[in-house]
């Protein structure tokens, strides 16, 4: 079954702190993984990966996948309460580039 | 631009009532989708449609129904709305070959009595 697991569930920091969540799939005929911020309401999009070992950045976030080893990561690096939201990763179904199958999400909260 | 727009942002039902959630996107996008969104559960598909006159079931699409006339409109209904349709309901839109994945609506909270 195609599967994409976060960890952590939840995470809670101060300001400042460097933070690194996890994004493992298990999903035939990887083409992509995506990273999402959700605060109130809707996802924003952060990243999409297709190429192993090639970091995406942008500002103080970035993320890196492993293909070999069917995982990527999100790194916040000086973290600010307005990282605080959930961080959601996705992989596109096999059956369809645009359905997605996402994780259960990382509740980030940066305390002051 | 103002992209997926999803009306209403929140409705209380009671159970056995039907609704429909209204989606519309004025990108042009070829492919719209419907999620549920579940403390635990993460983002699960309902119902999605690659273009005008085309959709298919999702992950979790019992209860729902969902029809694409148009390209920019895709409702998602609630035939006989049950406690277990009680979620955050998203909207999302994309295009072939788009590299940011998913533009979502801000979110329909369905709370079903």
């Amino acid at each position: 079954e195609d599967k994409v697991v976060q960890s952590p569930l939840s995470l809670v920091v101060h300001e400042g702190d460097t933070v690194t969540l996890n994004c493992s799939y298990e999903v035939t005929n990887f083409r992509s993984l995506l990273w999402y911020k959700q605060e109130k309401k809707a996802p924003t999009f952060l990243f999409m990966l297709t190429s192993s070992g090639i970091e995406k950045k942008s500002g103080r976030l970035s993320s890196i996948l492993d293909k070999k080893e069917l995982f990527s990561i999100l790194n916040i690096t000086a973290t600010q309460t307005g990282d605080s939201a959930i961080y959601l990763c996705a992989v596109p179904q096999p059956s369809g580039t645009y359905k997605y199958i996402f994780g259960t999400g990382t509740r980030l909260k940066v305390l002051a | 631009n103002a992209g997926v727009t999803q009306t209403p942002k929140f409705q209380v039902l009671k159970t056995g009532q039907s609704m429909t959630l209204q989606c519309a996107q004025d990108m042009n996008h070829e492919y719209m989708s419907w999620y549920r969104q579940d403390p635990g559960m993460g983002l699960r598909l309902i119902h999605y449609s690659v273009g005008a006159g085309i959709t298919d079931q999702g992950e979790v699409p019992n209860g729902y129904n969902v029809s694409r006339s148009t390209t920019e409109d895709f409702p998602l209904r609630l035939l006989s709305a049950a406690p277990s349709q009680t979620s955050v309901y998203f909207c999302a839109s994309s295009t072939v070959g788009r590299s940011s994945g998913y533009t979502f609506g801000s979110g329909t909270r369905l709370t079903v009595v």
